[in-house]
């Protein structure tokens, strides 16, 4: 089946210790994105890729970098992880950036920071 | 600031009967809306939308009402399934944003 897969589903990494985080798709979707989730919290978007084009939310922290290196693939880097980054990273596609464009999203990467 | 409020965190309601989840929103500009569902351990799941021309989209169970006076939308599930227990998250999104604004989510459960 076509599908959003997300690896790991659960990461664990030290204070300050540089994590990533990958998600790939078979979906040949246009667009990737990254999305922030915490605990009982809105889902809140980081940044998406167009293609290669990429789009960076204006209140997403420097801290967060991203990497789409071809179609199939995005990754959430995570330079220096305070304890605030702890939280559930959704990535989503979907064909085109319009509302009615369906997005998919794969099961998430939970981040633990210690 | 929260443009999209579910205000029930949680909802429990008994097999067969009416699931009613609700939505408020504050951007009179949002003019898409969108309710995903989420089962454990997974990502959310595209469920059923209403476009701002409309006030009303059913498909099958589900029956999505939008009254856009009000900034309120509403999903009713009908009858309600155990299957149907998930976290059902609200999203709106305007002409002039490629992006959707999620609610925190409703977690309703459907006992026998």
């Amino acid at each position: 089946d076509a599908m959003v897969i997300q690896n790991p589903r659960y990461q664990v990494t030290q204070f300050g210790k540089p994590v990533t985080l990958s998600c790939s798709q078979t979906l040949n979707h246009n667009v990737m994105y990254w999305y922030q989730q915490k605990s009982s919290q809105a889902p809140k978007l980081l940044f998406h890729y167009y293609d290669k084009d990429f789009n960076n939310e204006a209140d997403t922290p420097d801290n967060f970098q991203s990497r789409r290196p071809n179609t199939s693939f995005c990754f959430l880097d995570i330079r220096s992880p305070g304890l605030g980054d702890a939280a559930m990273y959704l990535c989503a596609t979907s064909r085109g950036r319009v509302a009615t464009d369906t997005q998919y999203f794969g099961p998430g990467t939970r981040l633990t920071v210690l | 600031d929260q443009q999209v409020k579910q205000n029930s965190p949680s909802l429990s309601v008994q097999e067969g009967r009416i699931s009613i989840l609700n939505c408020d929103y504050t951007n009179s500009m949002f003019d898409y809306f969108l309710w995903y569902k989420k089962y454990p351990a997974e990502g959310p799941t595209f469920l059923i939308s209403i476009s701002s021309i409309k006030d009303k989209n059913e498909d099958g169970r589900f029956t999505v009402f939008l009254n856009k006076s009000a900034k309120h939308l509403s999903l009713h599930i009908v009858p309600s399934q155990p299957g149907d227990s998930a976290v059902y998250f609200c999203a709106a999104s305007s002409d002039n944003t490629d992006k959707l604004i999620f609610g925190t989510g409703t977690r309703l459960q459907v006992f026998p």
